[in-house]
């Protein structure tokens, strides 16, 4: 299958900063690239859905000003923690479909850790 | 949004012995993925599923896609140790146009834990 790359694979941060977060795809052209996160045994919850060159689209209950996703490529997408608080620590994976497909390809993760 | 039922929630069962775990939807589904997660890592595709009645394997794995477009079920033979893991069923609700539309739908995951 394709490869989805995702950086970093574990963070800690000061409550207060912010946290950057990539998800490349490796080999192929992602058309959209998706953010979920996922709490402890539980499933994944899709946060936003972000297509190239235009404006994510966040799920309701998402704050689209504390979670800042960016898609300026179609091999790179961008997840921006701001001002983390511990509550924001959880785990974050990113996922990606090429155009036509109907097949999502995930990254590894992102434990983020606020303290 | 579209909700799917997965279940079981958990399973115990010894090396050797069969699996078998389900999904279900009220609504239609145009794809039936599969997806095993283990604990710290991003969930990795085992099968998918395009038409109506689609029966395939991988390996010792095996995945139907119902004919009704309602349901898909996962079977793994022979478990082993490294079978160990959260399983996920995940679909595209009708209608979808791909590329640009709606996240994938999860289901809440089945926990498979082997006893040796």
């Amino acid at each position: 299958g394709a490869v989805v790359s995702q950086h970093p694979s574990r963070v800690i941060c000061k409550s207060g900063t912010s946290v950057k977060i990539e998800c490349r795809s490796l080999d192929f052209q992602a058309t959209t690239m998706f953010w979920y996160r996922q709490f402890p045994k539980q499933s994944l919850m899709l946060m936003a859905t972000s297509n190239e060159g235009s404006k994510a689209t966040y799920e309701q209950g998402v704050e689209k000003d504390k979670f800042l996703i960016n898609h300026a490529s179609l091999t790179l997408s961008t997840l921006t923690v701001t001002s983390a608080h511990p509550e924001d620590s959880s785990f974050y994976i990113c996922s990606a479909e090429g155009q036509g497909n109907t097949e999502a390809f995930f990254g590894q993760g992102t434990r983020l850790t606020v303290v | 949004g579209q909700q799917l039922n997965q279940s079981p929630q958990s399973m115990f069962i010894q090396e050797g012995e069969d699996v078998s775990m389900n999904c279900t939807s009220s609504s239609i589904f145009n794809t039936w993925l599969w997806y095993k997660q283990d604990p710290g890592e991003g969930p990795v595709l085992l099968i998918a599923l395009y038409k109506a009645g689609e029966l395939t394997s991988n390996g010792r794995l095996t995945a139907q896609f119902g004919i009704t477009r309602k349901d898909s079920f996962l079977n793994i033979s022979a478990s082993i140790p490294s079978d160990v893991g959260i399983y996920f069923c995940a679909g595209h609700p009708c209608p979808y146009s791909g590329g640009g539309a709606d996240g994938l739908t999860f289901g809440k995951g089945t926990h498979l834990i082997i006893q040796p």
